[in-house]
């Protein structure tokens, strides 16, 4: 059973727009939500996260939202550039034991 | 520190063989885990440490699937009589002690595998 879903596998957006990309979790034990970026050929890197006691976190042009009562959380990047082209995954965890992870969208930033 | 390293990069396999992964965690983290991601998937989880002590396997990890942490260091993935069906891209990450709303995965590269 998917715990964590993504279900845009993928989104264009132009150059200095917003990208938003979204995740939706069925666990309410979950209690840390996280993103990561992966680049081809790379192992996953942390971008950033949230505790259930938040509803937002950001750094930088990254903010990540989460609406606790729809099991929902975004990831807004604004402006988007280029180099955040890239598959970014969700992941979700519990007392910081195992980490579920989403399936993955595809960004691609239009210069 | 370098962050995770994981060994080898890329292994090309014939099924039935045994193929061996290793990765070293970042020095000062006692968490290690192990996922596989084939094309189009998330990380799967496989298994994770608290220092040397195995706390959880997944249900994806069969009598097939070993893994070890002596001393609580590096840790080893073996995968014994491997089948087409195991070629996935393993991936390592460690983590510092548990520290509520602030555990963060650090991911090697991984180790693709190609089951032949």
């Amino acid at each position: 059973d998917q715990q964590v879903k993504q279900n845009s596998p993928s989104l264009s957006v132009q150059e200095g727009r917003i990208s938003i990309l979204n995740c939706d979790y069925t666990n309410s034990m979950f209690d840390y939500f996280l993103w990561y970026k992966k680049y081809p050929a790379e192992g996953p890197t942390f971008l950033i996260s949230i505790s259930s006691i938040k509803d937002k976190n950001e750094d930088g042009r990254f903010t990540v939202f989460l609406n606790k009562s729809a099991k929902h959380l975004s990831l807004h990047i604004v402006p988007s550039q280029p180099g955040d082209s890239a598959v970014y995954f969700c992941a979700a965890s519990a007392l910081g034991n195992q980490f579920y992870f989403g399936t993955g969208t595809s960004l691609t930033v239009i210069p | 520190d370098t962050g995770v390293s994981q060994d080898p990069r890329h292994k090309i396999t014939k099924r039935g063989q045994n193929v061996t992964f290793r990765c070293d965690p970042i020095s000062e983290h006692n968490r290690l885990y192990w996922y596989r991601q084939t094309l189009g998937q998330g990380p799967e989880f496989l298994t994770y440490f608290q220092n040397e002590a195995q706390l959880e396997k997944s249900r994806l990890l069969s009598d097939r699937f070993s893994a070890e942490r002596p001393k609580g260091s590096f840790s080893t993935l073996e995968i014994q009589r491997t089948e087409q069906g195991d070629s996935a891209m393993y991936l390592c990450a460690s983590s510092g002690p548990f520290a509520a709303g602030a555990n963060v995965l650090t991911f090697g590269a991984g180790s693709r595998l190609t089951v032949l």
